[in-house]
C-alpha cells in the first residue's frame, strides 16, 4: 500500500523568506501523481501544485514550486518569497495510476509565516 | 460562485442519534467525494462517486451511507453515531478522475463531534 509522510508536523518562516516543506512517499508504482495542497485557517482545501511522475521537470507554479527525486521518492514543496497568506496546513498527496479514485494524504504540516 | 457547499458547519451528536451531513456543487463536476480528516491526520476517503446513480466505497466507509440522485447532490449519511466518527468531513468534487486532473475542490468542512 502507498504511503505518504510529512516528518516536519509544524514549521514557521519569516515574511518574504524561503521555506522547503517535505514530503517522501513509498509506492512500487512507476507512474503516478503527486501534489501539494493548501489548507487554510477556513478551512477549505486548495491544490497548490501537482507533478506527474513520468515527466522529469520540476513543476512551478509561481511562488511554489517542487523538487522531485523519483529515486528518492522524494517530493518537497519550496515557498519563495513567503507571504503572510502563505500560513496554513500543508498536505502531501499520492495518486496511483491503478484507477483508484483514492487520494493518500500525509499528515500535514502546519506552517506559519511570521511579519 | 459557490463552488462545493456543505452544511451544516458544525454538529453535536449524541452516541446513537443519526444524521445527513449535506453537500452540493454547482460545478457541473461528475466525480464526487467524502473524506474526513481526524486530529493530526491526512484525509481519508469515506466514499465517492464518478455520477449519479453510482457510488463506490472508499477506505473507511463503515458506519456511513451515501446517495447520488443527482449530479449535484451527495449527502453522507451517519446511522447510530459513535465516537469514533468524531471528525471533520470534507466534501469534493473534481470534473473527472483525480487521475485525470489530480484536482479536487474542496467544501470549508462540517465538524462533527459525538459525545
Amino acid at each position: 500500500a502507498q504511503t505518504v509522510t510529512q516528518s516536519q508536523p509544524e514549521m514557521s518562516v519569516q515574511e518574504a523568506e524561503t521555506v522547503t516543506l517535505s514530503c517522501t512517499y513509498d509506492t512500487s508504482e512507476n507512474n503516478y501523481y503527486l501534489f501539494w495542497y493548501k489548507q487554510p485557517p477556513s478551512r477549505q482545501m486548495i491544490l497548490v501544485i501537482r507533478q506527474e511522475a513520468y515527466k522529469q521537470q520540476n513543476a512551478t507554479e509561481n511562488r511554489f514550486s517542487v523538487n522531485f527525486q523519483k529515486a528518492a521518492k522524494s517530493f518537497s514543496l519550496k515557498i519563495s518569497d513567503s507571504q503572510l497568506g502563505d500560513t496554513a496546513m500543508y498536505f502531501c498527496a499520492f495518486q496511483g495510476q491503478g484507477g483508484s479514485e483514492k487520494l493518500v494524504f500525509g499528515k500535514g504540516m502546519k506552517l506559519t509565516v511570521n511579519p | 460562485n459557490a463552488g462545493v457547499t456543505q452544511t451544516p458547519k458544525f454538529r453535536i451528536l449524541k452516541i446513537g442519534q443519526s444524521m445527513t451531513l449535506q453537500c452540493t456543487q454547482d460545478m457541473n463536476h461528475n466525480y464526487m467525494y467524502w473524506y474526513r480528516q481526524d486530529p493530526g491526520m491526512g484525509l481519508k476517503l469515506i466514499y465517492y462517486s464518478v455520477g449519479a446513480g453510482i457510488t463506490d466505497k472508499g477506505e473507511v466507509p463503515n458506519g456511513y451511507n451515501v446517495s447520488r440522485s443527482t449530479t449535484e447532490d451527495f449527502p453522507l449519511r451517519l446511522e447510530l453515531a459513535a465516537p469514533s466518527q468524531t471528525s471533520v468531513y470534507f466534501c469534493a468534487s473534481s470534473p473527472s478522475g483525480v487521475s485525470d486532473t489530480g484536482e479536487l475542490f474542496f467544501g470549508e468542512g462540517s465538524r462533527l463531534t459525538v459525545l
